[in-house]
């Protein structure tokens, strides 16, 4: 089975702080994506990349950077949280060109206060 | 700008009965669509994906349409369960690539 985890359930920071969410996955997937999930928004794609060291924005990058070093690794990087960065934060993998099916981690539910 | 749109209203269904939920796109014209299932402060997983070219596909008690005239894909559950119950998303890639997912829809199975 794909697996896919995230390094925390539930996290609460300051305003300010920077903040590392990790994302692993074991299926030697080149795709990874960090969406944020609130209600009546859906998932929106933050940062997504195709390959080690490479990354695009997604549809709302703004605040956000990442960092793939590694091919099963790729981190989301809140330079400077803020209130409205509290969320619900996923990451996914695919195989292949983005065409297939994604797997999701868990999620960590993200709050600043 | 280049939509997926879902009912955002829950649909409450009686066990038994097939649900049916429906995903709309505008301003584009993709080349699949894919349906995930999300339970409560989980992640969602994969059920399905249907090509442009393919009229229906079914898997189990799942069966997805998708009407390019139309521009919409349904999603049925037939015999449902109160196990079905959760949020259907509905996902497409853009034309510049980039995944994009409806906001989803609540489905509630009572007994």
């Amino acid at each position: 089975d794909v697996k896919v985890t995230q390094s925390s359930r539930y996290l609460v920071k300051r305003t300010g702080e920077k903040v590392f969410l990790e994302c692993v996955q074991d299926m030697d997937h080149e795709n990874m994506f960090w969406y944020r999930q609130d209600p009546g928004l859906g998932l929106r794609l933050i940062y997504f990349s195709y390959d080690v060291k490479m990354k695009e924005k997604g549809d709302i990058p703004e605040g956000y950077s990442v960092s793939r070093e590694k091919k099963e690794r790729f981190s989301l990087i809140l330079e400077s949280a803020s209130t409205n960065q509290t969320s619900m934060y996923l990451c996914a993998s695919s195989d292949g060109g983005g065409l297939y099916e994604q797997y999701f981690g868990p999620g960590t539910r993200l709050t600043v206060t | 700008s280049q939509k997926i749109e879902q009912n955002s209203e829950a649909l409450n269904i009686q066990e038994g009965k097939t649900a049916t939920l429906t995903c709309n796109y505008t301003n584009y014209s993709p080349a699949y669509l894919q349906w995930y299932r999300q339970d409560p402060g989980r992640g969602p997983v994969f059920l399905l994906l249907i090509r442009e070219n393919e009229k229906e596909k079914r898997k189990e008690r799942l069966k997805v349409t998708f009407d390019t005239t139309l521009k919409q894909s349904l999603f049925h559950i037939t015999a449902s369960q109160p196990a079905d119950s959760a949020t259907y998303l509905c996902a497409s890639r853009s034309s510049a690539s980039k995944i994009i997912f409806g906001s989803g829809t609540r489905l509630s199975i009572r007994p």
